[in-house]
């Protein structure tokens, strides 16, 4: 079975300054990993996913994520906030059951 | 290429009464599954549906249900609501299995009262 932990409801950033936000899985198979954004009432949107290939993931917006097997870790960041990128995130595992376990979710604020 | 659709996009109900979601997937794509999303419990699972099927299903109480039909479009019920089932519900399409990316729709608020 598969489970996803994110650490932190809510994190706050300065605009320019480095969002890093994490998130810790469980899979006893090789996973594959999402992060999903999520803007006020509306549904989510796939930001980036990591499928065994390239361990350093770029998706849209800027932003990017790293897995690291050693750590079952697959952290999102992007070098410079933009009050745009205030929202709620969402990483996501899946593998061997066709489901996708989502997180409970990181709203990400960011301060003037 | 069409987005996933959900209708209604917003609905209020009364204790006691039934409703029906619906979702029509991206076209090609075989697997719907639904969510149910509150504040307190976040994105929670509640069914999964391919070739008209429930292939997996989250732990929720037998008043919620679902059906698939032959061109893959998606209904869920809920039956006797409850102030409790007030949430967003949000249907999610993928082409062949759930290992693969997940396009959901803009989900439907249901609000019981």
């Amino acid at each position: 079975a598969q489970s996803v932990t994110q650490l932190g409801s809510h994190v706050s950033v300065s605009e320019g300054a480095l969002v890093l936000l994490r998130c810790n899985y469980s899979s006893s198979v090789p996973p594959y990993l999402f992060w999903y954004v999520q803007y006020p009432n509306q549904g989510l949107q796939l930001l980036l996913k990591y499928t065994s290939a390239a361990t350093l993931v770029k998706g849209i917006n800027g932003f990017e994520a790293e897995f690291k097997k050693s750590e079952t870790s697959f952290h999102l960041t992007k070098p410079s906030a933009h009050m745009s990128d205030a929202a709620e995130y969402f990483c996501a595992v899946s593998g061997g059951d066709d489901k996708i376990i989502f997180g409970k979710g990181t709203r990400l604020h960011i301060l003037p | 290429k069409a987005g996933v659709t959900q209708t209604p996009r917003y609905l209020i109900k009364t204790r006691g009464q039934q409703v029906t979601l619906s979702c029509s997937p991206i076209s090609g794509h075989r697997s719907v599954s639904w969510y149910q999303q509150t504040p307190g419990q976040g994105l929670q699972f509640l069914f999964e549906y391919f070739s008209e099927t429930q292939r997996n299903k989250g732990n929720f109480p037998g008043r919620f249900s679902g059906r698939q039909f032959s061109n893959s479009r998606s209904e869920m019920n809920v039956s006797t609501l409850e102030l409790g089932d007030s949430a967003l519900y949000l249907c999610a399409s993928s082409s062949f299995d759930s290992n693969t990316e997940a396009f959901f729709g803009q989900g439907t608020r249901l609000t019981v009262v």
